[in-house]
């Protein structure tokens, strides 16, 4: 069945160290997916996303990466701070735009460590 | 700010009460959408309205009760409530269905079932 999971439940890096956050994705149809991050007590915020036509988009700070082949995504930050703290996730959307329907992972914990 | 805010931020109700949580998204978006985000599960779909026409329900049972007056307000009518209903409920919107865009999420209402 279509599914959407993280390898890491949590990642701790160092202030200033780039971080790489994964997400694997079983759907081969999926064509948009995006990442948000979830701080404590807020909804979940867009970071940032990539259609299928791409696999590689770039943002301030952020790079996500999409390798269909291996129906792998990742969200890599660069010069990681103290409020890149939160809980990242990945969602993929398969349904060709009809409903606008993501399917969400379970999320990672990113804690950064001063 | 996220464009989107909902009422109230917290909520303590009894199984017999009757409440509504409130969303308003102040970002020109068409479509709306109620999510369920409980503890280490991915966030889940309930509701879709699309230009204020119910699009999706995903199997949601009918003590919860939506309701879309206008493209930029959503309610969400709660009725003898279980407590596994406790969780975060987060009100979202997008541009509209039927485009690769991203949603939008406001900061939810923490619900407690007693």
């Amino acid at each position: 069945g279509e599914s959407v999971g993280l390898h890491l439940p949590t990642l701790s890096v160092q202030e200033g160290d780039n971080s790489i956050i994964n997400c694997a994705y079983s759907n081969s149809a999926s064509d948009y997916f995006i990442w948000y991050k979830q701080e404590s007590g807020k909804g979940p915020q867009f970071i940032i996303d990539i259609r299928s036509n791409m696999d590689k988009r770039q943002g301030q700070r952020v790079t996500v990466l999409l390798n269909k082949t291996v129906k792998h995504l990742s969200l890599q930050i660069a010069a990681t701070q103290p409020g890149d703290s939160a809980v990242y996730f990945c969602a993929e959307k398969s349904d060709g735009g009809a409903t606008n329907k993501l399917i969400f992972g379970t999320g990672t914990l990113l804690a950064v460590q001063p | 700010e996220t464009g989107v805010t909902q009422t109230p931020r917290h909520l303590v109700m009894g199984m017999t009460n009757k409440k509504s949580l409130k969303c308003e998204q102040h970002l020109g978006h068409n479509a709306m959408y109620w999510y369920k985000q409980s503890a280490k599960k991915p966030l889940e779909l309930m509701f879709v309205y699309n230009f204020k026409e119910q699009t999706e329900n995903n199997s949601v049972p009918s003590r919860f009760s939506p309701e879309c007056p206008n493209s930029s307000h959503l309610f969400l009518h709660l009725h003898t409530l279980q407590p596994e209903d406790s969780a975060l409920y987060l009100c979202a919107s997008s541009q509209a269905t039927g485009y690769n865009s991203p949603l939008h999420f406001g900061n939810g209402t923490r619900l407690t079932v007693t």
